[in-house]
């Protein structure tokens, strides 16, 4: 199975400022990667799909990007309710696999 | 408004079986493969399993092929989830969930239920 290693694990900023948040994957996934965000108690929302594109109605703050083994989810300038739980998923291979989350909390 | 809702989650010796259930609505039910994922603090996020729309097709993950077997009834908008040979590692919230992209198997999941716990015990 391809194995997806985000980081950092646990990522402490202030709302307005920017995130960015990493995967990376242990063999080339081409653009085939998505971004879920998960908040507690809810369960996981799609924001990106195929590595750079915006699932409906997500804000455009949010952007990926990335193609191989590496790749990148900014959010450009952080509101309150971004703080969450952020997965990273991979379709190149089945089966999908999941990143084992960055956890974004506020500083 | 998609709406997804599982049921049938509860404890189970360990060696049991489970079917869980997922209701769908507000989407063209047929048109979409369907997913079902499990969730555990330790382990994170597993994709277990998915089916085609037409139901023809199925996939399941190692940790569950031989154990779980997937299947829908586009009647009746569901999909289920037969687990046999249950045991503690099988213990999580398990989602099913909508394929992204209409006719698509497996890409991106863009609606989850609510979740159903599964707890493996004696």
């Amino acid at each position: 199975d391809i194995v997806l290693t985000q980081s950092p694990a646990t990522l402490s900023l202030s709302p307005g400022e920017r995130a960015t948040l990493s995967c990376r994957a242990s063999q080339s996934v081409g653009s085939f990667l998505a971004w879920y965000q998960q908040k507690p108690g809810q369960t996981p929302r799609l924001l990106i799909y195929d590595a750079s594109n915006r699932a409906t109605g997500i804000p455009a703050r949010f952007s990926g990007s990335g193609s191989g083994t590496d790749f990148t989810l900014t959010i450009s300038s952080l509101e309150p309710e971004d703080f969450a739980v952020y997965y990273c998923q991979q379709r190149s291979n089945w089966p999908p696999t999941f990143g084992q989350g960055t956890r974004l909390e506020i500083k | 408004e998609v709406q997804l809702l599982e049921s049938g989650g509860g404890l189970v010796q360990p060696g049991g079986s489970l079917r869980l259930s997922c209701a769908a609505s507000g989407f063209t039910f047929l048109g979409y493969a369907m997913t079902w994922v499990r969730q555990t603090p330790g382990k994170g996020l597993e994709w277990l399993s998915t089916i085609s729309g037409s139901g023809r097709d199925t996939y399941y993950a190692d940790s569950v092929k031989g154990r779980f077997t997937i299947s829908r009834d586009n009647s009746k908008n569901t999909v289920h989830l037969q687990m046999t040979s249950l045991g503690a590692d099988d213990t999580a919230v398990y989602y099913c969930a909508k394929e992204h992209l209409r006719y698509f198997d497996w890409t991106a999941l863009d609606y989850w239920g609510q979740g159903t716990l599964v707890t493996v015990s004696s």
